[in-house]
């Protein structure tokens, strides 16, 4: 089974622009999950989407957003980029029978100037 | 805020040695605790979990403690190699389903 991908591996934008990413969760699974990873605060949930909806959401600023497609595809939107918003951001997909064990991809690089 | 955290921000242990990585919890009403290791470049790997009604369990050369009563989770590492160098996290599955992440622990293996 092919793992969680993610594109692009690196992102270089600067402050106002906007940025979209994309996740490719493991075939079968229908929820994804977004988390921003930094130095300072760890990993910190963003939300999770299952069969197209918006299940749960972190507490993150409305300039945050995602959708899932019809095939669990996921991706996240940040708009009005900041400096604090250069980060690693992750997904993770999980489903099956342990709904512990999510799966994570590479991440996604994002750096904000 | 986080409602899970870490005591250490970096462990070193001897190789061989036992490795013990603690973390503290404030939502009694979590379902799962759980257990991730980062390793440098990717994203988190499930390592093991434990219900909430349980105070032991077992994996292959990994146990995880839970002590509800003082709300501490522990990991603990038999004979720690070198590829157990890494990030470690605890973290909860609440009710609603979603995991959140306390801030990890660098395990740093001494030759």
């Amino acid at each position: 089974k092919a793992g969680v991908t993610q594109t692009p591996r690196y992102l270089i934008k600067t402050r106002g622009q906007q940025v979209t990413l994309s996740c490719s969760p493991i075939s079968g699974h229908r929820s994804v999950s977004w988390y921003q990873q930094t130095p300072g605060q760890g990993l910190q949930f963003l939300f999770e989407y299952f069969s197209e909806t918006q299940r749960n959401k972190g507490n993150f600023p409305g300039r945050f957003s995602g959708r899932q497609f019809s095939n669990s595809r996921s991706e996240m939107n940040v708009s009005t980029l900041e400096l604090g918003d250069s980060a690693l951001y992750l997904c993770a997909s999980r489903g099956g029978s342990s709904y512990n064990e999510q799966f994570f991809g590479p991440g996604t690089r994002l750096t904000v100037l | 805020g986080e409602s899970v955290g870490l005591h250490l921000p970096t462990l070193s242990v001897q190789e061989g040695d036992n490795s013990i990585i603690n973390c503290a919890y404030s939502n009694s009403a979590s379902d799962y605790f759980i257990w991730y290791k980062q390793e440098s470049g990717k994203g988190p790997q499930f390592i093991i979990d434990i219900r909430s009604n349980m105070d032991k369990r077992q994996g292959q050369r990994v146990t995880v403690l839970l002590n509800k009563t003082v709300k501490h989770l522990s990991l603990q590492i038999a004979a720690t190699q070198p590829g157990d160098s890494a990030v470690y996290f605890c973290a909860e599955r609440e009710r609603d389903d979603k995991i959140i992440f306390g801030k990890g622990t660098r395990l740093h293996i001494l030759p």
